[in-house]
């Protein structure tokens, strides 16, 4: 079945700088990849997504790279603010069968 | 994107009772999923909850531990049956809308004494 490997486990930034996030995935077949930020106490809510047949997606401050051959995925944050702080996970998905990486926990220092 | 609901939001039950999650969304939906977050761990899925037949579980959870209902397109419930401190955890629904993207509701917090 699929695996999906997220890097760093945390990840502490000054405000105003980037963060980048990676995920590696092992089933090449999979072609759907979200990626979900989770706030303290709440449920993981769907920042960005990516499918196979694109190669970067962005959204304002957020964006996301695919690399289909290398099978690996980033999500970028570009002029971070304290809010963006939370823990961030992604996935990696064929038809509904979804698999999350380990997740990373961001800290954004004002 | 769906507005989902959870109920309970969060309970603290003792070793051997059961308890049961409640899922409502506001919109009708073919997949709804059931997760499982263990403190401080990613997400990992229990089972597909399907309409009008047997939920679909994956490696790991049986049937008889966490049984699911979905009567309907908008509801579904998870029980966590004969429960023990191992089984403390965020429970997550999860639905696939229209446009294939997948929403979390915002998760029910058990603590098992």
């Amino acid at each position: 079945g699929e695996n999906v490997e997220q890097h760093p486990s945390t990840l502490s930034v000054q405000e105003g700088d980037s963060a980048v996030i990676k995920c590696t995935y092992s089933d090449s077949a999979s072609n759907y990849f979200p990626w979900y930020k989770q706030e303290l106490g709440k449920g993981p809510q769907l920042i960005i997504d990516i499918r196979s047949n694109v190669g970067e997606k962005k959204d304002q401050r957020i964006a996301v790279t695919l690399n289909k051959t290398a099978k690996h995925f980033s999500l970028h944050i570009t002029e971070t603010q304290p809010e963006d702080s939370a823990v961030y996970f992604c996935a990696a998905s064929l038809e509904d069968d979804m698999r999350f990486g380990a997740g990373t926990r961001l800290t954004v220092k004002p | 994107s769906a507005v989902i609901s959870q109920k309970p939001s969060r309970d603290i039950c003792q070793r051997g009772t059961s308890l049961t999650i409640q899922c409502q969304v506001d919109s009708q939906v073919t997949m709804m999923f059931w997760y499982r977050q263990q403190p401080g761990q990613s997400l990992t899925l229990i089972a597909t909850a399907n309409q009008g037949s047997e939920a679909t579980y994956e490696s790991g959870f049986v049937i008889d531990k966490f049984p699911i209902s979905r009567p309907n397109l908008t509801f579904s419930t998870l029980t966590v049956s004969n429960m023990s401190p191992e089984d403390s955890s965020i429970y997550l629904c999860s639905v696939e809308g229209t446009s294939g993207l997948q929403f979390f509701g915002p998760g029910t917090r058990l603590t098992v004494l």
